[in-house]
């Protein structure tokens, strides 16, 4: 049973469309950290929300934590190519678990 | 500033073989982490050292893998003997404090054939 569950597994978009992608558990989170990962590398940390109900908005990137604190929401305006990754939750005890991962592909 | 330094970045070996994978933290951090992501199970923490001490290490496989972290700016993971089914991606990554913020290395991908 994984921890943090993240949908959709695979999301696959034309350039400048707009997407959303979750961040689902049972248990409540102290902080939950976003993560993008391009292939080859490590994932980079784009944000951490703290608060339940927090917005945080990075450009095009809105980032929303649940208000009680057990889910969270990446939503992406006018999709690009470069948005192209594995984007991934992070959370839990100690924040030390990592969601399943939504694989985004941008077609240009 | 240099990132986390990992080496080697690729590795093949056989069956059998002990691997040593190596990881530089970023200068003034104080936790260090081992990852290890395949398809099948994503990324998964093996080991979480805060000041050079195992904090918890019940990510890691078995007796076959082992972690240390001598000083604050070196820790390697070793796997003796290697099975194919430890073939994934392993990252370090470092933090300052808590795992709240943590930068990833470029990860060591390890072949065991």
């Amino acid at each position: 049973t994984q921890l943090l569950e993240q949908s959709p597994q695979f999301l696959s978009i034309q350039e400048g469309e707009n997407l959303t992608v979750y961040c689902n558990s049972s248990s409540v989170f102290s902080s939950l950290q976003w993560y993008r990962q391009e292939p080859g590398e490590g994932p980079v940390l784009l944000v951490t929300v703290v608060t339940g109900g927090e917005v945080k908005k990075l450009k095009r990137l809105t980032f929303q934590f649940g208000d009680a604190r057990k889910d969270s929401s990446l939503h992406i305006t006018a999709a690009q190519p470069g948005d192209t990754g594995l984007y991934l939750c992070a959370g839990g005890p100690n924040n030390l678990f990592f969601g399943t991962g939504t694989r985004l592909t941008v077609i240009p | 500033d240099a990132g986390v330094i990992q080496s080697p970045r690729h590795e093949v070996t056989e069956m059998g073989q002990e691997v040593t994978l190596r990881c530089k933290p970023i200068s003034g951090h104080n936790s260090l982490f081992w990852y290890r992501q395949t398809m099948m199970r994503g990324l998964e923490l093996l080991i979480y050292f805060n000041n050079n001490v195992p904090i918890d290490d019940s990510g890691m496989p078995e007796d076959r893998f082992s972690a240390k972290m001598p000083n604050a700016s070196f820790s390697t993971l070793k796997i003796q003997p290697s099975e194919p089914r430890d073939s994934a991606v392993y990252f370090c990554a470092s933090s300052f404090g808590g795992p709240e913020t943590q930068y990833f290395g470029p990860g060591t991908r390890l072949l065991v054939l």
